[in-house]
C-alpha cells in the first residue's frame, strides 16, 4: 500500500522562527517521486518540489530546504526564518510510476507577526 | 506559466441538481484530473483522462462523471447532488508522459479550486 502521513495537522509560530513540516511515506516502488505542494487562502495549489527516489541530496531554495532520508521513509520540509506570507496549507504527496499522486492530510501553518 | 483555469470559485446547489463543474487548462497538457479535498483527507483522485474522450477512475468515483470532449476542457459532473458531496473540487493538468503509462516526474498545476456546497 502507498500511504503519505503528515502528522502535524495543525502549526502555529511566530514570525522570524524556523518550521519544520514532517512527511512520511510508505511504498513498496523503487522508483518513485515526492513532492511538496502549498495551499494559500486563495486555494490554488502551488508547486514547490519535486524529488525522485535516487536523488537523496538535500535542496535548499532560499528560505526554504528539503531533507530527503530513504532510511526513515521521510521527506521534510523546512522554513527558515519565517513570514507572515508563508502561511498555508502545505501538502507533501507521492507519486511512482502508476501515476497516481497520493497526499497527505495537509499541514497548516499559521506564522503570526 | 501553466494556467488552470475553473469557471466558478463558489457554488450552491439543491440537493438532486445536476452540477456541472468546468475545467480549462492553456498548456496543451494530454492529461487532466479533478480531485476533491476535505479537512483531514488531503486531496482525493476522483477521476483523470489522459486524452479526448479517455477517462479513467481514481480513489472515489461514485456519484460523479467527467467528460473530455476537448484537450484543453475537462468537466466534471454530479449527476444529482447530495450533501456529502459538499467539498472543495480541485482541477490539475500535466504533460504528457512516456509511452506505456504515465510517468511519475511530471508535475500536475491545479486550479484555484471550486468551493460546492449541497443544501
Amino acid at each position: 500500500a502507498q500511504k503519505v502521513t503528515q502528522a502535524q495537522t495543525e502549526i502555529s509560530v511566530v514570525e522570524k522562527e524556523d518550521v519544520t513540516l514532517d512527511c512520511v511515506y510508505e511504498t513498496r516502488d523503487t522508483t518513485y517521486y515526492l513532492f511538496w505542494y502549498k495551499q494559500p487562502p486563495s486555494g490554488e495549489l502551488v508547486f514547490l518540489i519535486r524529488r525522485n527516489s535516487f536523488d537523496e541530496q538535500n535542496e535548499i531554495s532560499g528560505r526554504y530546504s528539503w531533507n530527503f532520508q530513504k532510511s526513515t521513509s521521510s521527506f521534510n520540509f523546512t522554513i527558515t526564518a519565517s513570514q507572515v506570507v508563508d502561511s498555508a496549507v502545505y501538502f507533501c504527496a507521492l507519486k511512482n510510476q502508476g501515476g497516481k499522486l497520493i497526499f497527505g492530510q495537509g499541514t497548516e501553518l499559521s506564522v503570526k507577526p | 506559466d501553466v494556467k488552470v483555469t475553473q469557471s466558478s470559485r463558489y457554488l450552491v446547489k439543491r440537493t438532486g441538481e445536476k452540477v456541472f463543474l468546468e475545467c480549462v487548462q492553456d498548456m496543451d497538457h494530454e492529461n487532466m484530473f479533478w480531485y476533491r479535498q476535505d479537512p483531514g483527507l488531503g486531496l482525493r483522485l476522483i477521476y483523470f483522462s489522459y486524452d479526448v474522450k479517455m477517462k479513467e477512475k481514481g480513489d472515489i468515483p461514485e456519484g460523479y462523471s467527467v467528460s473530455r470532449e476537448k484537450k484543453e476542457r475537462f468537466s466534471l459532473i454530479l449527476e444529482s447532488a447530495s450533501t456529502n458531496q459538499t467539498s472543495m473540487y480541485l482541477c490539475a493538468s500535466s504533460s504528457s508522459w512516456t509511452s506505456g503509462g504515465l510517468s511519475g516526474k511530471n508535475i500536475q498545476y491545479f486550479g484555484a479550486g471550486t468551493r460546492l456546497s449541497v443544501l
